[in-house]
């Protein structure tokens, strides 16, 4: 059964720094893999899709990268800023079906001014 | 505009009673899915569909119950049997194997 680790749970760093957030799952036949953001008490808003068969993708100051074989991604966030304080969710999709997607428990990035 | 709609945001049941959550989506998705949010901890799957008139049960459907009689819309109802019903629940869809979207959210209260 696949399964998906964030880790740090929770992070706190200064305005203006660059950070990684990690997320690695145990079954690397996957069909893609998505992160996705929460705000407190808010749905979640997709960030960046990356398909199985793809390297990395970018959206601004979002850069998300996976790694099939070692089962990991990482997502890169640029220049950070307060407002990129939330919550930050992996989710994988498998091969084996229409099969609903698997979700880490989450990352909570604060930045502090 | 495209996307997902919860109603309501807020709602609060007296023990015992059925509750049904509203779930509609205009994004031409196949496939539908709820899941419950607790502090503290992931999200969890209640239950999904993939096309209409067929669903599948997720990790935690005890108590819960769901019909998909259309492609725009998978209400959920929570039944007196389920122990702890007060949480956070998120309705989403995708297109097959696509980006999933999620709406904004009930949260429920049971007192």
């Amino acid at each position: 059964k696949q399964e998906v680790t964030q880790i740090p749970a929770a992070l706190s760093v200064p305005e203006g720094e660059n950070l990684v957030l990690n997320c690695s799952f145990t079954d690397s036949a996957i069909y893609n893999l998505q992160w996705f953001r929460q705000d407190p008490g808010k749905g979640l808003t997709s960030l960046l899709l990356i398909q199985s068969s793809q390297r990395e993708q970018t959206s601004g100051r979002l850069n998300a990268s996976l790694d099939k074989s070692s089962g990991r991604s990482t997502l890169y966030i640029a220049a950070s800023q307060p407002g990129d304080s939330a919550t930050y969710l992996c989710a994988v999709r498998d091969w084996s079906g229409n099969t609903p997607l698997v979700f880490g428990k989450g990352t909570r990035l604060s930045v502090i001014a | 505009d495209g996307g997902i709609t919860q109603s309501p945001k807020y709602l609060f049941r007296k023990e015992g009673q059925n509750v049904t959550l509203s779930c509609e989506q205009n994004l031409n998705h196949d496939a539908m899915y709820w899941y419950r949010q607790d502090p503290g901890q992931g999200l969890r799957l209640i239950y999904y569909s993939q096309i209409v008139n067929d669903f599948q049960k997720g990790d935690i459907a005890e108590g819960y119950s769901v019909s998909r009689e259309k492609k725009e819309s998978f209400p959920l109802t929570v039944t007196s049997a389920q122990k702890n019903p007060t949480a956070f629940y998120l309705c989403a869809s995708s297109s097959e194997r696509a980006e999933q979207y999620f709406g904004p959210g009930t949260r429920l209260t049971v007192t």
